[in-house]
Order: C-alpha cells, then sequence, then structure tokens
C-alpha cells in the first residue's frame, strides 16, 4: 500500500512552453500532497502545500503564478510549470500525507519517484 | 522557524563496517518528529526511520537505530553491518507535530558510500 506516482518520469520541453506533472495517490486518499524541488546533489526545498479543494499554499520566494497547483480530487494534484525557462530545469518531487490510509501515522509522508524537467 | 543541520556532507564506510550520520535541530516545540530518509540513485525517496519526541526509547529498524538526545537536539543515525546497497544520499527530516500539518523541514544531506 501507499504508492504514489508521478506522470511523466521525465520531460523536456522548449523555453517558453508549459509542462504540467501530475501526482497520483494509487491505494489511499491523500487530502495534503505537497510539492518539492530538488536542484543536483542538494536537498529537497517544500515549493508548496496542496489541499484538496483548496488554494494551494505557497512557501516564500515561489512564484505561484508559474507553478500553478490543483489539487482537484483526493487522488490527484498536479503542478504546471508555466512559460518554462532554462532555470526551472530540477527534479520535481510529490509527496502525500497519509492520513487515509489505514494503518498509518496521519503523518506520514509517502513520496512519488520524482519528474526530471529539462527546458531548452 | 525549525533547521536541520547535517555537518557531514560525504561519509564512506567499509562493506560489513558500522557507520555514524550527525544529524542536530533547533525547535521552540515540544511535540514533533524526526526522520531519517534515504534517497538512492533512483532518487526515490525512502523511509528509514522515524523517531516521535515523547518516547525517549531509541528508534530501531534492523540495521538501522538512531541516537536521540532530545536536550542536545541532536538526532544521529547508526548503520550496522553496512551493505552496498546502503549507499545513497541520507537526509534528516524535523515535522512540527502540532502546527506544521506534515510539513517537513530536510537537513541538507550526507552522501554516503559503501565501499567493497
Amino acid at each position: 500500500g501507499a504508492v504514489v506516482s508521478q506522470h511523466p518520469s521525465w520531460v523536456i520541453c522548449k523555453s517558453g512552453t508549459s509542462v504540467k506533472i501530475e501526482c497520483r495517490s494509487l491505494d489511499f486518499q491523500a487530502t495534503t500532497m505537497f510539492w518539492y524541488r530538488q536542484f543536483p546533489k542538494q536537498s529537497l526545498m517544500l515549493m508548496a502545500t496542496s489541499n484538496e479543494g483548496s488554494k494551494a499554499t505557497y512557501e516564500q520566494g515561489v512564484e505561484k503564478d508559474k507553478f500553478l497547483i490543483n489539487h482537484a480530487s483526493l487522488t490527484l494534484s498536479t503542478l504546471t510549470v508555466t512559460s518554462a525557462h532554462p532555470e526551472d530545469s530540477s527534479f520535481y518531487i510529490c509527496s502525500a500525507n497519509g492520513l487515509g490510509l489505514a494503518g498509518a501515522p496521519s503523518y506520514e509522508q509517502y513520496f512519488g519517484p520524482g519528474t526530471r524537467l529539462t527546458v531548452t | 522557524a525549525q533547521t536541520v543541520t547535517q555537518s557531514q556532507p560525504e561519509m564512506s564506510v567499509q562493506e560489513a563496517e558500522t557507520v555514524t550520520l550527525s544529524c542536530t535541530y533547533d525547535t521552540s516545540e515540544n511535540n514533533y518528529y524526526l526522520f531519517w530518509y534515504k534517497q538512492p540513485p533512483s532518487r526515490q525517496m525512502i523511509l528509514v526511520i522515524r523517531q516521535e519526541a515523547y518516547k525517549q526509547q531509541n528508534a530501531t529498524e534492523n540495521r538501522f537505530s538512531v541516537n536521540f538526545q532530545k536536550a542536545a537536539k541532536s538526532f544521529s543515525l547508526k548503520i550496522s553491518d553496512s551493505q552496498l546497497g546502503d549507499t545513497a544520499m541520507y537526509f534528516c527530516a524535523f515535522m512540527n507535530k502540532e502546527t506544521s500539518g506534515s510539513r517537513l523541514t530536510f537537513g541538507e544531506g550526507t552522501q554516503l558510500t559503501v565501499n567493497p
């Protein structure tokens, strides 16, 4: 149980275009999902917290108009990088809170496998 | 705000030996959780071990154990009988139980290499 998937696993896009990354909790309902960004050999940086049915809460310094987050259902959150530029190239990771997973601690986070974004 | 510090960017150990990774944190809260995550070359984040701050007993998971010193705000990870598959980036993480809404604060990470 507690599987989180991300799609795509790797995407290349041209500068100026938009790209959408999906995060799904496959066998449980996730009321809260988190989006992280990770540069090579660095730690995970939290970008935003996404709650089902409400607006995402962005961390300081993260442009909400550039990184659009939608959490329309209890199993799906999406991150759209709008007007992508080469500096947006990074590894994006989502995680889901396991509140809806029977027998799991309510605070437990389950991580997706990540999406590598390359902007040319 | 909470901070998590891992002072060892890189460490190496011989296969079958024991290694300890350090982590310190700063918080004014009393009710929180601490975690160690492993990120192998696949970059999938894997939970290694968790510790609830109100529990005095150190958590253990097979070859992995922690030394939790609440007063010193220290949370080190000991890996016994190191295996090649333990080679990975290790992140220490903090979660405030009361107010963070499951928000994790990560340390900078320690790259562990297990040598044959």
